[in-house]
């Protein structure tokens, strides 16, 4: 079977740094996502990795090692709008989907 | 970035009536779309793929006479709960594929209808 591991709950604190680990089992690899989602609200796109390595944007980055089944993102100088759940998503070589939980990130002062 | 809209945002019926929701990509034109439902504190749900001009698919447990979907354009898929009950109240968000070349067709999703069936 197809599936996405990544904890269910995460603290960290406010100017902190926080990773989020995603490890997947699924049948063919098209690129691995990353999203957030707010309480309430539909997820938002974060980032896209197809190739092994390192992509950076602003505070958020995102690592994938195709060989383990392995991503992560990296969330640097947390603040407290960055309490959101963070899902992780990869597609499949049907080009389909498949998610993760998602992570729950809570921010403390 | 690309952007997709959903309408209405929240709807109240009551049992056995039929909603309809539209979800429309507004500034990329998408051949293919899907439906998702959230119930509180659980992850997405899809229910469907929706790709223009054929019929939708239907993930395994969803009922396609419940659930219609129509994908009638490039940038409009409705999704139609007939007969709702209150066991259909949850969050039901549509996403639109972005065409390659923008972050590898992403996903972009819409902000979601809130559906409660009294």
């Amino acid at each position: 079977g197809q599936n996405i591991d990544q904890p269910t709950e995460m603290t960290a604190t406010e100017g902190a740094i926080v990773q989020i680990n995603c490890t997947y089992q699924t049948s063919g690899f098209n690129g691995l996502f990353w999203y957030q989602q707010h309480a309430g609200e539909a997820p938002t796109f974060l980032s896209y990795n197809v190739l092994d390595g390192l992509e950076e944007k602003g505070r958020f980055s995102s690592f994938l090692s195709r060989s383990k089944g392995y991503s992560y993102l990296l969330l640097k100088e947390l603040q407290m709008k960055d309490s959101a759940s963070y899902l992780c998503a990869v597609r499949d070589s049907n080009y389909q989907l498949i998610w993760g939980a998602g992570t729950k990130l809570i921010i403390k002062p | 970035g690309a952007v997709v809209s959903q309408h209405p945002s929240w709807v109240i019926c009551k049992s056995g009536t039929s909603v309809k929701i539209e979800c429309r990509s507004l500034d990329f034109q998408a051949t293919t779309m899907f439906w998702y439902r959230q119930f509180p504190k659980q992850s997405l749900m899809l229910m469907a793929t929706s790709n223009e001009g054929s019929k939708a698919t239907y993930e395994q447990g969803v009922e396609k006479d419940k659930f219609l979907i129509n994908h009638a354009s490039l940038t409009l898929s409705t999704l139609t709960v007939t007969s709702a009950h209150p066991e259909d109240s949850s969050f039901y968000i549509c996403s639109a594929r972005s065409p390659a070349g923008d972050g590898g067709e992403t996903q972009y999703f819409g902000p979601g209808t809130r559906l409660l069936v009294l």
